[in-house]
Protein backbone atom coordinates (compact mmCIF):
# COMPACT_ATOMS: atom_id res chain seq x y z
CA UNK A 1 0.00 0.00 0.00
CA UNK A 2 0.98 3.56 -0.77
CA UNK A 3 1.88 5.96 1.79
CA UNK A 4 3.98 8.70 2.91
CA UNK A 5 5.39 9.76 5.76
CA UNK A 6 6.78 12.92 7.28
CA UNK A 7 8.07 12.81 10.84
CA UNK A 8 8.27 16.06 11.94
CA UNK A 9 5.29 18.11 12.42
CA UNK A 10 7.02 21.34 13.37
CA UNK A 11 10.04 22.43 12.52
CA UNK A 12 11.66 25.91 13.23
CA UNK A 13 14.47 27.08 12.32
CA UNK A 14 16.43 30.93 12.11
CA UNK A 15 16.46 33.32 8.80
CA UNK A 16 18.90 32.22 6.56
CA UNK A 17 19.91 28.78 8.47
CA UNK A 18 19.43 25.79 6.12
CA UNK A 19 16.43 23.67 6.06
CA UNK A 20 15.51 20.11 5.45
CA UNK A 21 11.81 18.59 5.91
CA UNK A 22 12.10 14.81 5.53
CA UNK A 23 9.21 12.85 3.82
CA UNK A 24 9.66 8.90 3.26
CA UNK A 25 7.46 7.04 1.28
CA UNK A 26 6.28 3.07 0.52
CA UNK A 27 5.21 2.31 -2.31
CA UNK A 28 5.49 -0.84 -4.71
CA UNK A 29 6.01 0.95 -8.11
CA UNK A 30 7.89 4.03 -9.50
CA UNK A 31 6.99 6.64 -7.43
CA UNK A 32 5.81 9.89 -8.69
CA UNK A 33 6.43 12.49 -5.63
CA UNK A 34 5.53 16.46 -4.85
CA UNK A 35 6.28 19.12 -2.57
CA UNK A 36 2.40 21.62 -1.86
CA UNK A 37 2.30 24.15 0.01
CA UNK A 38 0.35 26.03 2.05
CA UNK A 39 1.16 29.54 2.99
CA UNK A 40 -0.96 31.55 5.77
CA UNK A 41 -4.89 31.94 4.73
CA UNK A 42 -4.04 30.37 0.99
CA UNK A 43 -5.09 27.36 -0.75
CA UNK A 44 -2.23 24.24 -1.18
CA UNK A 45 -0.24 24.88 -4.38
CA UNK A 46 2.44 23.31 -6.14
CA UNK A 47 6.15 23.34 -5.03
CA UNK A 48 7.61 21.30 -7.03
CA UNK A 49 7.89 17.94 -8.52
CA UNK A 50 10.46 15.24 -8.42
CA UNK A 51 10.37 14.42 -12.19
CA UNK A 52 11.15 18.39 -13.21
CA UNK A 53 14.44 18.25 -11.03
CA UNK A 54 13.51 21.92 -10.93
CA UNK A 55 14.52 24.35 -7.82
CA UNK A 56 12.02 26.55 -6.82
CA UNK A 57 11.76 29.33 -4.48
CA UNK A 58 15.47 28.29 -3.51
CA UNK A 59 14.09 24.61 -2.34
CA UNK A 60 15.16 21.36 -4.41
CA UNK A 61 14.18 17.86 -3.52
CA UNK A 62 15.69 14.87 -4.63
CA UNK A 63 14.24 11.29 -4.66
CA UNK A 64 16.18 8.47 -3.04
CA UNK A 65 14.76 5.33 -4.11
CA UNK A 66 17.34 3.59 -1.82
CA UNK A 67 16.20 5.44 0.95
CA UNK A 68 12.69 5.83 -0.11
CA UNK A 69 12.70 9.63 0.79
CA UNK A 70 12.22 12.69 -1.01
CA UNK A 71 13.24 15.39 1.00
CA UNK A 72 12.68 19.13 0.65
CA UNK A 73 15.53 21.52 1.13
CA UNK A 74 16.76 25.33 1.02
CA UNK A 75 20.35 25.95 1.84
CA UNK A 76 18.87 29.45 3.55
CA UNK A 77 15.26 29.85 4.81
CA UNK A 78 13.51 33.06 4.29
CA UNK A 79 10.99 33.96 6.77
CA UNK A 80 8.43 33.72 3.57
CA UNK A 81 9.10 30.15 3.76
CA UNK A 82 7.15 29.84 7.12
CA UNK A 83 3.99 27.75 5.78
CA UNK A 84 3.02 24.14 5.88
CA UNK A 85 4.74 21.56 3.76
CA UNK A 86 3.22 18.60 2.12
CA UNK A 87 4.34 15.74 1.07
CA UNK A 88 2.46 13.78 -2.04
CA UNK A 89 2.45 10.50 -3.90
CA UNK A 90 1.20 9.86 -6.90
CA UNK A 91 -0.21 6.11 -6.85
CA UNK A 92 -1.22 3.63 -9.66
CA UNK A 93 -4.50 4.81 -9.87
CA UNK A 94 -3.57 8.53 -10.21
CA UNK A 95 -4.62 9.23 -6.75
CA UNK A 96 -2.56 11.74 -4.49
CA UNK A 97 -1.65 10.24 -0.87
CA UNK A 98 0.16 12.92 1.08
CA UNK A 99 1.82 12.96 4.34
CA UNK A 100 0.51 14.61 7.54
CA UNK A 101 2.33 17.69 6.87
CA UNK A 102 5.13 19.24 8.73
CA UNK A 103 5.03 22.74 9.88
CA UNK A 104 7.69 25.07 9.16
CA UNK A 105 8.51 28.58 10.98
CA UNK A 106 11.39 30.93 10.48
CA UNK A 107 12.44 32.88 12.95
CA UNK A 108 13.48 36.29 12.40
CA UNK B 1 -2.55 28.91 -12.67
CA UNK B 2 -5.60 27.16 -12.63
CA UNK B 3 -9.11 27.87 -10.39
CA UNK B 4 -10.90 25.58 -8.73
CA UNK B 5 -13.34 27.33 -6.27
CA UNK B 6 -16.06 25.35 -3.87
CA UNK B 7 -19.15 26.22 -2.04
CA UNK B 8 -19.86 27.09 -0.16
CA UNK B 9 -17.18 27.97 2.28
CA UNK B 10 -18.94 27.35 5.32
CA UNK B 11 -21.75 25.67 6.56
CA UNK B 12 -23.57 24.63 9.44
CA UNK B 13 -26.14 22.22 9.14
CA UNK B 14 -28.60 20.77 12.09
CA UNK B 15 -27.26 16.71 12.36
CA UNK B 16 -29.54 14.26 10.27
CA UNK B 17 -29.80 16.72 7.27
CA UNK B 18 -27.55 16.54 3.89
CA UNK B 19 -25.28 19.07 2.51
CA UNK B 20 -24.24 19.74 -0.82
CA UNK B 21 -21.28 20.98 -1.79
CA UNK B 22 -19.74 22.00 -5.41
CA UNK B 23 -16.35 21.90 -6.54
CA UNK B 24 -16.05 23.62 -9.76
CA UNK B 25 -13.05 24.19 -12.59
CA UNK B 26 -13.68 27.43 -13.59
CA UNK B 27 -10.99 28.34 -16.32
CA UNK B 28 -10.16 23.96 -17.34
CA UNK B 29 -12.23 21.13 -17.90
CA UNK B 30 -11.72 18.35 -15.25
CA UNK B 31 -12.65 14.83 -16.46
CA UNK B 32 -11.11 13.73 -12.64
CA UNK B 33 -11.79 15.70 -9.27
CA UNK B 34 -10.21 14.06 -6.14
CA UNK B 35 -11.95 15.00 -2.27
CA UNK B 36 -10.22 14.93 0.36
CA UNK B 37 -11.04 15.60 3.94
CA UNK B 38 -8.92 17.18 6.69
CA UNK B 39 -9.16 17.17 10.23
CA UNK B 40 -7.60 19.78 12.74
CA UNK B 41 -4.11 19.59 12.43
CA UNK B 42 -4.17 16.29 10.59
CA UNK B 43 -3.09 15.46 6.92
CA UNK B 44 -5.35 15.15 4.00
CA UNK B 45 -7.09 12.24 3.33
CA UNK B 46 -8.22 11.00 0.22
CA UNK B 47 -12.02 10.18 0.20
CA UNK B 48 -12.98 9.65 -3.48
CA UNK B 49 -11.77 10.07 -6.98
CA UNK B 50 -14.66 11.53 -8.92
CA UNK B 51 -14.97 11.07 -12.49
CA UNK B 52 -16.95 12.62 -15.18
CA UNK B 53 -19.64 10.33 -16.57
CA UNK B 54 -19.37 7.09 -14.19
CA UNK B 55 -19.05 6.58 -10.75
CA UNK B 56 -16.80 7.75 -8.17
CA UNK B 57 -13.90 5.36 -6.99
CA UNK B 58 -14.22 5.29 -2.97
CA UNK B 59 -10.96 4.61 -0.75
CA UNK B 60 -11.10 2.17 1.93
CA UNK B 61 -13.33 3.06 4.66
CA UNK B 62 -15.07 5.99 3.25
CA UNK B 63 -18.65 5.15 3.17
CA UNK B 64 -20.48 5.63 -0.45
CA UNK B 65 -23.86 6.28 0.91
CA UNK B 66 -23.03 8.65 3.46
CA UNK B 67 -20.37 10.76 0.95
CA UNK B 68 -22.30 11.10 -2.05
CA UNK B 69 -19.80 12.29 -4.90
CA UNK B 70 -21.61 13.27 -8.52
CA UNK B 71 -19.31 14.54 -11.52
CA UNK B 72 -22.06 15.55 -13.86
CA UNK B 73 -19.88 17.89 -16.06
CA UNK B 74 -16.35 18.03 -16.74
CA UNK B 75 -16.60 21.75 -14.28
CA UNK B 76 -18.53 20.53 -11.91
CA UNK B 77 -17.96 17.43 -9.03
CA UNK B 78 -20.46 17.80 -6.21
CA UNK B 79 -19.88 15.79 -2.32
CA UNK B 80 -22.78 15.18 -0.67
CA UNK B 81 -22.80 14.51 3.57
CA UNK B 82 -25.85 12.61 3.48
CA UNK B 83 -27.50 12.52 7.10
CA UNK B 84 -24.98 14.37 8.58
CA UNK B 85 -23.66 13.62 12.04
CA UNK B 86 -21.61 15.95 14.18
CA UNK B 87 -18.85 13.18 13.59
CA UNK B 88 -18.93 14.16 9.77
CA UNK B 89 -17.56 18.30 10.81
CA UNK B 90 -14.33 18.39 8.88
CA UNK B 91 -12.91 20.46 6.34
CA UNK B 92 -13.24 19.28 2.94
CA UNK B 93 -11.31 19.93 0.55
CA UNK B 94 -11.29 19.44 -3.83
CA UNK B 95 -8.73 19.50 -5.99
CA UNK B 96 -8.37 18.45 -9.99
CA UNK B 97 -5.52 18.34 -12.65
CA UNK B 98 -5.78 20.34 -15.52
CA UNK B 99 -2.96 18.08 -17.17
CA UNK B 100 -3.16 14.66 -16.53
CA UNK B 101 0.94 14.43 -17.99
CA UNK B 102 1.79 17.65 -15.25
CA UNK B 103 0.25 15.79 -12.26
CA UNK B 104 -0.56 18.93 -10.81
CA UNK B 105 -3.43 19.34 -8.60
CA UNK B 106 -5.10 22.56 -8.19
CA UNK B 107 -7.27 23.14 -5.17
CA UNK B 108 -10.24 24.80 -4.19
CA UNK B 109 -10.09 27.13 -1.06
CA UNK B 110 -11.95 24.04 0.88
CA UNK B 111 -15.76 23.92 2.95
CA UNK B 112 -15.78 23.87 6.56
CA UNK B 113 -18.94 21.89 7.68
CA UNK B 114 -20.32 22.17 11.02
CA UNK B 115 -22.93 19.67 12.26
CA UNK B 116 -24.45 20.48 15.25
Amino acid sequence: AQRVTQPEKLLSVFKGAPVELKCNYSYSGSPELFWYVQYSRQRLQLLLRHISRESIKGFTADLNKGETSFHLKKPFAQEEDSAMYYCALRGTGNQFYFGTGTSLTVIP
Amino acid sequence: GAVVSQHPSRVICKSGTSVKIECRSLDFQATTMFWYRQFPKQSLMLMATSNEGSKATYEQGVEKDKFLINHASLTLSTLTVTSAHPEDSSFYICSARRDPNTGELFFGEGSRLTVL
